[in-house]
């Protein structure tokens, strides 16, 4: 069985800021998924990693794949209040048909 | 265009009422989901349809029906549902249901009395 770790569950920082979010998940999943959502408001994509290795940016988000440490980061260079959301790491089992979700990481940018 | 549109956006039942929910997306996408995502927590997969048949069910209550009539469209029909039930339901839709990402749609919030 699959298991998604995300820490921290929470983040309050300032803009300005770098900081790194980190997902670790239990078994071999064929690839990982980072997600954003707003309050109230659906999961929007962000990034799909699909082997060791793979590293992605958009804009102030990075996100990189370590799969032999099973591990996951998504990294913030010089955070802005825009940035302020939960984030969830995702992996999959069975294909992308079978998502399994961290406890989303509830980010908080200060001016 | 990277669409899901579901509706109703809100909703609330009493526990007798019978009500469904609707899905849609028009990017030719093959596997459509239901997840349910309770308040401050992520989302839990419900169900999968992959090629218009029910692919993956986890051991969703009766009271939750899902119907896909064409690979467009997937519904969820409700029934008895209970207050626990209340929570923000999801619909998704990804390519083939292999390796792509799935796209999500913004959510019908339920509020079952």
């Amino acid at each position: 069985e699959l298991k998604v770790e995300q820490n921290p569950l929470f983040l309050s920082m300032q803009e300005g800021k770098n900081y790194t979010i980190y997902c670790n998940y239990s078994t071999t999943s064929d690839r990982l998924y980072w997600y954003r959502q707003d309050p109230g408001k659906s999961l929007e994509s962000l990034f799909v990693l699909l082997s060791n290795g793979a590293v992605k940016q958009e804009g102030r988000l990075m996100a990189s794949l370590d799969t032999k440490a099973r591990l996951s980061t998504l990294h913030i260079t010089a955070a802005v209040h825009d940035l302020s959301a939960t984030y969830f790491c995702a992996g999959d089992l069975q294909g992308a048909q079978k998502l399994v979700f961290g406890q989303g990481t509830r980010l908080t940018i200060n001016p | 265009d990277t669409e899901v549109t579901q509706t109703p956006k809100h909703l609330v039942m009493g526990m007798t009422n019978k009500k469904s929910l609707k899905c849609e997306q028009h990017m030719g996408h093959r596997a459509m989901y239901w997840y349910k995502q309770k308040a401050k927590k992520p989302p839990e997969l419900m169900f999968v349809y992959s090629y218009e048949k029910l692919s993956i069910n986890e051991s969703v209550p009766s009271r939750f029906s899902p119907e896909c009539p064409n690979s467009s469209l997937l519904n969820l029909h409700l029934h008895a549902l209970q207050p626990e039930d209340s929570a923000l339901y999801l619909c998704a839709s990804s390519q083939r249901g292999g390796e792509e990402t799935q796209y999500f749609g913004p959510g019908t919030r339920l509020l079952v009395l």
